[in-house]
């Protein structure tokens, strides 16, 4: 059964810092890794996805890597905004043609203007 | 290019009760997910369905239950409320073989 982990569970930095957040996950055989943003009683906005067979996927200030070998994937957040401020989930996806996903239980992370 | 809908945003029911939840898939999607995701947790899988049958359930009991209708969109449906059902309700759409997800607002049930 795959299990996926996020720490720290939550997290404060001054604004401009860069950042990463942490995922693990406990089965290597995955099709894809996706890093998700939520902000409070809201859903799930798709930040990055990464194909297994990728190492890293970026946009804007984001960056997100994935060592599927030692069940890994960072997201690393460059220059931190106030509007940074949410909760960030990962998911893994076991196969293709299998849609479910299992998420880890996020990292809230607040940015201190 | 519409995305997820969800409706109703918030719900109020009583132990005991039936919801109906629904959801309308994002334009070009084939595939419909629902999650519920308790406060703190991460969302949790409940079942997903293509082409109108469910195609995958995770550990939920049977009065959680769906439908997709050949539009694509999606109801959700809850028999006999418990209090521990209360939680924000997800729906995603897909393209059955395709890579990413689209995720709705979510509705919030409240069970009391």
């Amino acid at each position: 059964k795959q299990e996926v982990t996020q720490i720290p569970a939550a997290l404060s930095v001054p604004e401009g810092e860069n950042l990463v957040l942490n995922c693990s996950f406990t089965d290597s055989a995955i099709y894809n890794l996706q890093w998700f943003r939520q902000d409070p009683g809201k859903g799930l906005t798709s930040l990055l996805l990464i194909q297994s067979s990728q190492r890293e996927q970026t946009s804007g200030r984001l960056n997100a890597s994935l060592d599927k070998s030692s069940g890994r994937s960072t997201l690393y957040i460059a220059a931190s905004q106030p509007g940074d401020s949410a909760t960030y989930l990962c998911a893994v996806r076991p196969g293709f043609g299998n849609e479910k996903l299992t998420f880890g239980t996020g990292t809230r992370l607040t940015i201190i203007p | 290019e519409t995305g997820v809908t969800q409706s109703p945003t918030h719900l109020i029911k009583t132990r005991g009760q039936q919801v109906t939840l629904r959801c309308s898939s994002q334009s070009g999607h084939n595939t419909v997910s629902w999650y519920q995701q308790a406060l703190g947790q991460g969302p949790q899988f409940i079942f997903q369905y293509y082409r109108e049958e469910e195609n995958g359930r995770g550990n939920f009991p049977p009065r959680f239950s769906g439908l997709q209708f050949p539009n694509y969109s999606s109801e959700l449906n809850v028999n006999a409320l418990e209090l521990d059902d209360s939680a924000l309700y997800l729906c995603a759409s897909s393209f059955k073989g395709g890579y990413g997800y689209t995720f709705g607002s979510g509705t919030r049930l409240t069970v009391v």
